[in-house]
């Protein structure tokens, strides 16, 4: 059954530090979101990208955070000066259509120091 | 916005057991609801879900009814094992939008 794969699985990175989560999706899936989740609390939406466009973002995606489709296979998170709060499980998620079921990935455990 | 509340936070049942999870949601334009399982290490998986247009969906041990007049969903697990244990998240597709409410998870423990 096709999945959709993260990579890494694990980062730890310095206060400051850029980091980039990579993810696969499902090979004809067309619409892609980032979502994370903070130790113990819910997972959060953050970003949603179709045709090469964000769709919707929350709160959260500000100004420190970009995604993009850099060769049309994988799906970027960049976070640009990363910090203490940014230590999260980052979860891509995929789907073929719009408002059709979310499929997850493993998830990237990002810890800022 | 959409707003979803989950209990219990966490649920120890005997295997063979039944297991029941509630959730909420605000927002009664909201049509979509989707069950993850967690386990360790890993994403959330797709269990079942149901769309606003029917009460009740089942598959096998797993069923999951929705009740639109009182804005509550709930998934039920018959007959659990041991491999049931993991973490569940009931989620709410804001109405609008094609993002996820999430729930607050509840840890299933099923005792052998």
């Amino acid at each position: 059954e096709p999945e959709v794969t993260q990579t890494p699985s694990h980062q730890v990175t310095q206060m400051g530090q850029e980091v980039i989560l990579r993810c696969v999706p499902i090979s004809n899936h067309l619409y892609f979101y980032w979502y994370r989740q903070i130790l113990g609390q819910k997972v959060e939406f953050l970003v949603s990208f179709y045709n090469n466009e964000i769709s919707e973002k929350s709160e959260i995606f500000d100004d420190q955070f970009s995604v993009e489709r850099p060769d049309g296979s994988n799906f970027t998170l960049k976070i640009r000066s990363t910090k203490l709060e940014d230590s999260a499980m980052y979860f891509c998620a995929t789907t073929w259509g719009a408002g059709e079921t979310q499929y997850f990935g493993p998830g990237t455990r990002l810890l800022v120091l | 916005g959409e707003n979803v509340e989950q209990h219990p936070s966490t649920l120890s049942v005997q295997e063979g057991d039944s297991a029941v999870i509630k959730c909420t949601y605000s927002d009664s334009a909201s049509n979509y609801f989707p069950w993850y399982k967690q386990e360790l290490g890993k994403g959330p998986q797709l269990i079942i879900d149901i769309r606003s247009n029917v009460g009740e969906k089942k598959d096998q041990r797993i069923a999951v009814t929705l009740n639109k007049t009182a804005k509550h969903f709930s998934l039920h697990i018959t007959e659990t094992q041991p491999e049931d244990s993991a973490v569940y998240f009931c989620a709410a597709q804001a109405p609008g939008t094609y993002k996820y409410i999430f729930g607050t998870g509840t840890r299933l423990k099923v005792l052998a």
